[in-house]
């Protein structure tokens, strides 16, 4: 059965902390792997998708990269605007299957 | 940047009655879906629409559920007798295309309906 799981639950980093968050998955035949940042009451913002192992994405602060089990999304000096909740997700034919999240707390 | 709109943004029902959430999809996109989050809990999916057809449901989707594109910019899901359970936040994506051999293109989600049932 197709399964996505991230870790950890809850982070929390001082502004300009550096840390990554962790997206572990199980698919058969990886079609894409997605993340999205989730904000209180908003839908899912898609951020990065990604289809092969080695493959890295960036965008400002975010930098997504793949393998052959998990994805990482490492945050680079982080801002208290990238406080969130992140989200992956794999596609199994047409649905995205997402992983429960990481909350992310940035404090100043 | 274009986006997904929903309608309306919180919607109230009492249990058993029908309710019908709305949605406006990106204007080129092929794709329809909608998937429905309950509070603390992960996104699921619950059905996928393409050429005016269902193309993959899930065991949520049951036949209370119904999904319909009624002209060429709305994308609908109704909920023919609602229960407690399907209290939730409803988030309608669409996507752009996809490559059934190799890749997906992404999916772009609204800002959800929350529904309460009481």
């Amino acid at each position: 059965e197709d399964q996505v799981t991230q870790s950890p639950e809850a982070l929390r980093l001082q502004e300009g902390e550096s840390s990554s968050l962790n997206c572990s998955y199980t698919v058969s035949g990886l079609r894409g792997l997605f993340w999205y940042r989730q904000d209180p009451g908003k839908g899912p913002e898609f951020l990065f998708t990604l289809y092969s192992a080695g493959e890295e994405k960036e965008k400002e602060r975010l930098k997504a990269t793949l393998t052959k089990k998990e994805s990482f999304l490492h945050i680079t000096a982080p801002k208290p605007e990238d406080s969130a909740t992140y989200l992956c997700a794999v596609v199994n034919t047409d649905k995205l299957i997402f992983g429960t999240g990481t909350r992310l707390q940035v404090f100043p | 940047e274009p986006e997904v709109t929903q309608t309306p943004s919180h919607q109230v029902t009492q249990m058993g009655q029908e309710v019908i959430l709305r949605c406006v999809p990106i204007s080129n996109h092929l794709y329809f879906y909608w998937y429905r989050q309950i509070l603390g809990q992960k996104v699921e999916f619950l059905v996928s629409f393409y050429n005016n057809e269902i193309s993959e449901k899930s065991e949520i989707f049951d036949d209370q559920f119904s999904v319909e594109r009624p002209d060429g910019s709305n994308f609908t899901l109704k909920i023919r007798s609602t229960k407690l359970e399907d209290s939730a936040m409803y988030f309608c994506a669409s996507s752009l295309n996809r490559d059934r051999k190799y890749s997906n293109q992404p999916q772009h989600f609204g800002d959800g309906t929350r529904l309460s049932i009481l």
